[in-house]
């Protein structure tokens, strides 16, 4: 597609439960960027693909939150125990093939509440 | 690693005036430099963005200045209207590195 679609919009859980998010990156690029954005509207940068091959990883919380990026299905972000402080809202963004310095383009985010 | 301000936080004009929004950075290596609007409930759009080669870039109302020297890139808005009210970051990169954004700057356009 044209755009960064993520899913879902909006998504509730219990602490301690499991999170999933999707993205699906604009057709032709190489490159998928997940960010987290809390109430400061700073972005934090957790992890980044070449394909299906991780780019960067240095953002990432090993101990509860994984990704994967496989062929032909949308990316994912999963968070494992899910705690009071991951709410925040996930955005994903991608990137045409080539070198980094280009631009990025977002989806809406997913706004994840823990309660 | 890279490191970018962004001043002010908060910027509130009046309808039809200027609003600037600058950003340092600290890596003398970067070289490109995108400026994302957010607005509520949205993802960041791109706007305009500049590369180190290039001093000065001009799409209508908006504007990117850098100066390499002092490490510094600049937007501006002129003719400032309502529906510009949103949400501003700057970020910085360059080749083989992720972007680095800066802390955002909330813009208020007052009919």
């Amino acid at each position: 597609g044209e755009e960064v679609a993520q899913t879902p919009k909006h998504l509730v859980r219990g602490e301690g439960q499991k999170a999933k998010l999707y993205c699906a990156p604009i057709k032709g690029h190489s490159y998928v960027f997940w960010y987290q954005q809390v109430l400061k509207n700073e972005f934090k940068f957790l992890i980044s693909f070449q394909n299906e091959n991780v780019f960067d990883e240095t953002g990432m919380p090993k101990e509860r939150f994984s990704a994967k990026c496989l062929p032909n299905s949308p990316c994912s972000l999963e968070i494992q125990a899910t705690k009071l402080e991951d709410s925040a809202v996930y955005f994903c963004a991608s990137s045409p093939p080539g070198p980094l310095d280009q631009p990025q383009h977002f989806g809406d985010g997913t706004r994840l509440s823990i309660l | 690693g890279e490191n970018v301000e962004q001043h002010p936080s908060t910027l509130s004009v009046q309808e039809g005036d200027s609003a600037v929004i600058k950003c340092t950075y600290s890596d003398s290596a970067s070289n490109y430099f995108p400026w994302y609007k957010q607005e509520l409930g949205k993802g960041p759009q791109l706007i305009i963005d500049i590369r180190s080669n290039v001093g000065e870039k001009k799409d209508q109302r908006i504007a990117v200045t850098l100066n390499k020297t002092a490490k510094h890139f600049s937007l501006h808005i002129t003719e400032t209207q309502p529906e510009d009210s949103a949400v501003y970051f700057c970020a910085a990169t360059r080749y083989g590195q992720n972007f680095v954004f800066g802390p955002g700057t909330r813009l208020s356009v007052l009919p």
